[in-house]
């Protein structure tokens, strides 16, 4: 394991369909994050979680987005009924636990870049 | 306010001279500061992670962190022409959200 995987790396779909994205984190890793990024923008929290608990959710993301970690290992990101505005880098990264666990940084992902025509 | 600010650039530096990149941060709760380089298209890449007043050297990097004045900067010595990316300036507010907030990024061009 040498880091956090991402998949697919693109993805360009239609207006109005469903899309789905997966991460892996690094395996002793316990937290996941999901970021989303437009061009010229800083990546912009979405959610993240601590095992298979979610613990927050952005008020950036509306009902059409949800996201899971069933076992506390990789996580899946989907987007319903996609706009063109949802075009951006999702990102995701992970980090160890506990107080100041993230104090080192996040390890990011290689990112999903989506495209909705 | 944003919560973590930045200019969004770009840049110019010459190749060999310093490059100095500025971040100041809204909430006095930050406990952890970071700098990242992103090359387009690219995810970010942690170069730099500094929690304690002062300066902090890694090889040709300095990041300077002053909590008084909530400003953080990151300095490149002999800048190469492979410096050139977006620098993100991120904050970490432990014991509270534990969540990194990102600033915009600055471009930063080196000319050869």
């Amino acid at each position: 394991d040498t880091g956090v995987s991402q998949d697919p790396r693109h993805k360009i779909t239609k207006r109005g369909q469903n899309v789905t994205f997966r991460c892996d984190p690094i395996s002793e890793h316990n937290r996941l994050y999901w970021y989303r990024q437009t061009l010229g923008q800083g990546p912009e929290f979405l959610t993240y979680f601590q095992n298979e608990a979610q613990l927050e959710k952005s008020r950036l993301l509306s009902d059409r987005f949800s996201a899971e970690r069933p076992k506390g290992s990789f996580s899946t990101l989907e987007i319903q009924r996609t706009e063109q505005g949802d075009s951006a880098m999702y990102l995701c990264a992970s980090s160890p636990s506990g107080t100041g666990g993230s104090s080192y940084g996040y390890t990011f992902g290689s990112g999903t870049r989506l495209t909705v025509v | 306010q944003k919560e973590v600010e930045q200019n969004s650039g770009p840049l110019s530096v010459p190749e060999g001279a310093i490059a100095s990149l500025n971040c100041t941060y809204s909430d006095r709760g930050s406990q952890s500061f970071f700098w990242y380089r992103q090359y387009s298209g690219k995810s970010p890449e942690l170069i730099m992670f500094i929690y304690s007043n002062g300066d902090k050297e890694d090889g040709r990097f300095t990041a300077q962190l002053n909590k008084a004045s909530q400003y953080v900067s990151l300095l490149i010595r002999d800048s190469q022409p492979s410096d050139s990316a977006t620098y993100l300036c991120a904050v970490l507010r432990w014991n509270r959200d534990d969540k990194i907030i990102f600033g915009k990024g600055t471009r930063l061009h080196i000319l050869p």
